[in-house]
């Protein structure tokens, strides 16, 4: 299955709100799970299963989709969030990821 | 507190074998319903599974690089470990070792990686 996120780079301020699309090439279900990757930190997953929140996400990430298309939702964005964000579904072996999307600081 | 960490020889030479050791703890690959995975990242691109072995000793590859993998483990040592042979310079990556969820193909907590070179 493939993942197509969009955008690939995102550029916010802190306290905005933004949205990160993920689009896979067949449905899914809700077996999505969402990734956040920062420099010189492990990979910390944020959501499974579409839209439940992994223990210690905070509340300002939301996640919503099913079937083909999903999205990431981060509110009022905090400095601690920008970072490469990641897909990942899990419905079909392999399990396959997204290619990925920066969001950085405008 | 669960932590992985891996492993490599950091730069190895077209052909070569590359072996990756992945070390871990706050759980065990002898509890039922654990499996660790390894995943990779080339520069610039995105990620990739590769292989994941489980509690009692299945063992899943990646349909793609199948045939040149390797996934074991050492359950007394909290140890997992991946091979991948006749390497070339498309096997330039960071290498992950990352704990596969009880409830489905995601994965729950990563090591922080290790970069491997292919070089001549």
């Amino acid at each position: 299955v493939q993942m197509t996120q969009s955008p690939s780079y995102l550029a916010a301020s802190p306290g905005e709100s933004v949205s990160i699309s993920c689009k896979a090439s067949k449905s899914i279900s809700n077996n999505l799970a969402w990734y956040q990757e920062k420099p010189g930190k492990a990979n910390k997953l944020l959501i499974h299963s579409g839209s439940t929140l992994q223990s210690g996400t905070p509340s300002r990430f939301s996640g919503s989709g099913s079937g083909t298309d999903f999205t990431l939702t981060i509110r009022s964005l905090e400095s601690e969030d920008f970072a490469v964000y990641y897909c990942q579904q899990y419905n079909e072996y392999p399990p396959t990821f997204g290619s990925g999307t920066k969001l950085e600081i405008k | 507190q669960v932590t992985l960490k891996e492993s490599g020889p950091g730069i190895l030479q077209p052909s070569q074998t590359l072996s990756l050791t992945c070390s871990f703890s706050g759980f065990s690959l002898s509890t039922s319903g654990i499996c660790v995975s390894w995943i990779r990242q080339p520069s610039g691109k995105g990620l990739e599974w590769l292989a994941t072995i489980c509690w009692e000793d299945s063992k899943g590859y990646n349909p793609s690089l199948k045939n040149r993998l390797t996934i074991s483990k050492d359950t007394s040592n909290n140890q997992a470990f991946l091979k991948i042979t006749s390497v070339d310079t498309a096997d330039t990556a960071i290498y992950y070792c990352a704990r596969r969820a009880r409830i489905g193909w995601y994965f729950d907590f990563w090591g922080p990686g290790t970069m491997v070179t292919v070089s001549s």
